[in-house]
């Protein structure tokens, strides 16, 4: 079965650098979302993107934050200048013409 | 934007007892999840349900969407049923998920 796949599985940096979180959706999807989960809380929507450029973005979504779709098969989420608080999972979600949406495993980032 | 709530928050359970938790959102969705999280953190699909019931062996899952809630059973469980359970709602074309708290359940032997 089709699945989304992300990685690195984890990420360790420091604070000030620049990180860029890659995702490969399942291949006929049109949809493409990432959401983070701070350790405890729950599950919050960053960005959507669909055809090549960002449909809804959160206010978690600062100039920090950027998405592309360099190729046909990967969708990358940069941060530009990490802090403290970016520390969470980062999951990437894709869809295709229906609603149902498939999240990949996360993205573990710690920002020392 | 939707608002969705999630009850109880923490449940613990004997090895072979049967379960009910419960999502109310606040407004029409046109799309309602139900996720696990493992405890390597990963959100595992159980139902894509934005009405109706669905049944996938021990848990099953109901939408009442005029009501504004839906509600996931699970029976027998066993303790690799424990984890974080959550739902989210969406709505709309691009149809972002609004995530609940969670439900934390515990399965004792």
């Amino acid at each position: 079965e089709p699945e989304v796949t992300q990685t690195p599985s984890h990420q360790v940096t420091q604070m000030g650098q620049e990180v860029i979180l890659r995702c490969v959706p399942i291949s006929n999807h049109l949809y493409f979302y990432w959401y983070r989960q701070i350790l405890g809380q729950k599950v919050e929507f960053l960005v959507s993107f669909y055809n090549n450029e960002i449909s809804e973005k959160s206010e978690i979504f600062d100039d920090q934050f950027s998405v592309e779709r360099p190729d046909g098969s990967n969708f990358t989420l940069k941060i530009r200048s990490t802090k403290l608080e970016d520390s969470a999972m980062y999951f990437c979600a894709s869809r295709g013409a229906g609603l149902e949406q498939y999240f990949g495993p996360g993205t573990r980032l710690t920002v020392t | 934007g939707i608002q969705v709530e999630q009850s109880p928050p923490d449940l613990i359970l004997q090895e072979g007892a049967n379960s009910t938790l419960r999502c109310n959102f606040s407004d029409s969705v046109n799309n309602l999840q139900w996720f696990h999280q493992n405890p390597w953190g990963q959100l595992i699909n159980l139902f894509y349900i934005p009405s109706g019931t669905k049944q996938n062996g021990r848990l099953s899952a109901t939408t009442v969407a005029t009501e504004r809630y839906s509600l996931l059973y699970i029976s027998s469980s066993q303790t690799t049923d424990s984890g974080v359970y959550f739902c989210a709602a969406g709505r709309g074309t691009a149809s972002k998920l609004t995530f609940g708290t969670g439900t934390r359940l515990q399965v004792t032997l």
